[in-house]
């Protein structure tokens, strides 16, 4: 069975600092994507960062970076130079068999302070 | 470009009535998946539409059910509903590509009384 897992029901970090979300999965799949959401309380999901299982690089779009390590099955999510409106909700998520049905985790809520 | 548009935003349904949420994907988009979110569940896989035909199925009763057209609009459908429909249903369209992004719409909040 698939299953994605984020331990950190709540994270807080000081403005301009950089922040790991961590993230877990479990897949059968050898074929899988990963995926970073963020969710602020407006409810949209906003996409963040993609990783791929074949993919050697890790991710990076802009301040977001994705570190992907296979063998541990992890990929989390750092958010450099943290800005005050990085608060929010975020889930990681995985695609596999199929890439438009993704499997949540149950998220982790950013504070970040000023 | 116009992103993911859903309608109603928000709705207030009491037990036993049905509900019809719309979601217009975005232009050129085929893939529609829709997902329930609850505080207590999270965000759950519903269906998803490709082409008009449901490609994709979560573990849901047979009360949630969904269709697309041929534009790629869809539609899904909670018939008699319970207190535990309550929830954020958020829609997502792709491209359809392997390596596609799903990019969601606000979703549609609805509470059932």
């Amino acid at each position: 069975a698939q299953k994605i897992t984020q331990t950190q029901p709540g994270m807080f970090v000081q403005e301009k600092e950089a922040v790991t979300l961590d993230c877990t999965y479990d897949t059968s799949d050898p074929s899988y994507g990963l995926f970073w959401y963020k969710q602020p309380s407006s409810g949209e999901m906003i996409f963040l960062i993609y990783q791929g299982s074949y993919d050697q690089q890790n991710a990076t779009e802009g301040r977001y970076s994705l570190n992907f390590q296979k063998a541990r099955k992890s990929a989390n999510l750092v958010i450099s130079a943290s800005q005050l409106g990085d608060s929010a909700m975020y889930f990681c998520a995985m695609g596999a068999g199929g890439y438009n049905k993704l499997i949540f985790g149950a998220g982790t809520r950013l504070a970040v302070h000023p | 470009k116009a992103g993911v548009t859903q309608t109603p935003r928000y709705l207030i349904k009491t037990r036993g009535q049905q509900v019809t949420l719309s979601c217009s994907p975005i232009s050129g988009h085929r893939s529609v998946s829709w997902y329930q979110q609850t505080p207590g569940q999270g965000l759950q896989f519903l269906f998803e539409y490709f082409s008009e035909t449901q490609r994709n199925k979560g573990n849901f009763p047979g009360r949630f059910s969904g269709r697309q057209f041929s534009n790629s609009r869809s539609e899904m459908n909670v018939s008699t509903l319970e207190l535990g429909d309550s929830a954020l249903y958020l829609c997502a369209s792709c491209c359809g590509s392997a390596t596609g992004e799903l990019f969601f719409g606000e979703g549609s909040r609805l509470t059932v009384l």
